[in-house]
């Protein structure tokens, strides 16, 4: 069953604007992963935040963490053309055999105008 | 150089055939899977294999068979092609598993297969 969600389904913002995409889930995690995929290519892992953690950054990137309400926010500032891609979050959930897997949600995309 | 590699890239064949993709990764990860991403984006686990042991299976038709003859390789086997196979299949591979363990995925650049 799909865990992440993530809006708006796409944004547009011209570059050097601010661009913030978030993701709602349904069950407790220990973690929460966003990942970007450009066009025709695979996924790129971007940043994990952990449960206990509230903010991350690195780089341009800052996510966010509340457990309380379920949902993780990315924040991608001074975007540029290259950040057009779609942007994907990934929760941890355990499968009925006793593993765990990642599942993601259907993901953002994010054009960035020059 | 590049760290996971899967081929074909892409894969055109009619309905009824068998066809399969191979992915080999380079990173010296011990657990490597299947997604599958449909046309709406929406990307989907398939298998997963833990040091050659099959440790996840989702509900995927039988005529789907994953074979890992090393830790370094998975391959994927289709038989009976169907049109609702047609999609883009991903390989990806991490060091534990990826979930709980906060292990992260690394995806390579997919095999997008169309059935006619």
């Amino acid at each position: 069953s799909q865990q992440g969600e993530e809006d708006p389904q796409a944004l547009s913002i011209q570059e050097g604007e601010n661009a913030t995409m978030n993701c709602s889930y349904k069950t407790s995690i220990n973690n929460l992963q966003w990942y970007r995929q450009n066009s025709g290519r695979g996924l790129v892992h971007l940043i994990l935040i952990r449960s206990n953690e509230r903010e991350k950054h690195s780089g341009r990137l800052r996510v966010t963490l509340d457990t309380s309400k379920k949902s993780s926010s990315l924040l991608i500032t001074a975007s540029r053309a290259a950040d057009t891609a779609s942007y994907f979050c990934a929760t941890p959930q355990l499968t009925q055999g006793g593993s765990e897997k990642l599942v993601f949600g259907k993901g953002t995309k994010l054009t960035v105008n020059p | 150089d590049t760290a996971v590699s899967q081929t074909p890239k892409y894969l055109v064949t009619q309905m009824g055939n068998d066809k399969s993709i191979k992915c080999e990764q380079n990173l010296g990860h011990d657990t490597m899977y299947w997604y599958k991403q449909d046309s709406k984006k929406f990307l989907k686990i398939m298998f997963s294999y833990n040091n050659k042991e099959l440790i996840i299976n989702e509900t995927v038709p039988n005529r789907f068979s994953p074979k890992s003859p090393d830790k370094a390789h998975l391959n994927l086997h289709i038989n009976s092609l169907e049109l609702g196979d047609s999609a883009v299949y991903f390989c990806a591979s991490s060091q534990g598993l990826a979930g709980v363990r906060r292990s992260s995925l690394h995806f390579g650049n997919g095999t997008r297969l169309t059935v006619t």
